[in-house]
């Protein structure tokens, strides 16, 4: 089973370049979120969505977009990249929040803006 | 007050240790919550689920205590590989999303 699957797993950005990363899921989860994590910090919220067309904004929304055209996919944009943004990021996705609702991660994106 | 609030450590234990965590929530209305384990540079995984009445698997063990709006996770016997960060999660009914706590971290040495 993929689970979920992140790409790329590394990449360096210049200042004010755009990239989107990739975020798909085979598992038919609703839910799907977007983390980032510093060096020795913890996870930060960045948006998640509880289900096709639907988004919603975490607590470092800032300087990111998100789109859920459909269940699997839950790509996160950067627009205009900035060294504040060299993090790990981290893609999760649940069935729900009740039930049976453990996140599953994919395995990270490490970027580097320069 | 944090939705999710845990000791960032580290918690530095000899091999064979006994070493015990806690975790404190913030909305009486939660009603799942979990132990992740996130190794260095790697993503958080799914350690076990605490249910309401306490659960044990193999050497780790999970407590729920709804009055105090805690969780906690004893290891028993620790090993090296034990070597973590140990996250809790707590569903948020109010905003319909998980919440991760920053993560204790263990240190199990020789």
């Amino acid at each position: 089973n993929a689970g979920v699957t992140q790409t790329p797993k590394f990449r360096i950005l210049k200042i004010g370049q755009s990239m989107t990363l990739q975020c798909t899921q085979d598992m038919n989860h609703n839910y799907m979120y977007w983390y980032r994590q510093d060096p020795g910090m913890g996870l930060k919220l960045i948006y998640y969505s509880v289900g096709a067309g639907i988004t919603d904004k975490g607590e470092v929304p800032n300087g990111y977009n998100v789109s859920r055209s459909t269940t699997e996919d839950f790509p996160l944009r950067l627009e205009l990249a900035a060294p504040s943004q060299t993090s790990v990021y981290f893609c999760a996705s649940s069935e729900s929040t009740g039930g049976r609702p453990e996140a599953f991660f994919g395995q990270g994106t490490r970027l580097t803006v320069v | 007050r944090k939705e999710v609030e845990q000791d960032p450590g580290p918690f530095n234990v000899p091999e064979g240790a006994t070493v015990a965590f806690n975790c404190t929530y913030s909305n009486s209305a939660s009603q799942s919550f979990f132990w992740y384990r996130q190794d260095c540079r790697k993503e958080p995984k799914l350690l076990m689920s605490v249910y309401s009445s306490g659960n044990e698997d193999g050497r780790f063990t999970a407590q729920l205590n709804r009055a105090s709006q805690y969780i906690s996770l004893l290891i028993r016997d620790s090993k090296l590989s034990d070597s973590a960060t140990y996250l809790c999660v707590v569903n948020s009914p109010s905003t319909d999303k998980l919440i991760f706590g920053t993560g204790t971290r263990l240190q199990v040495f020789p």
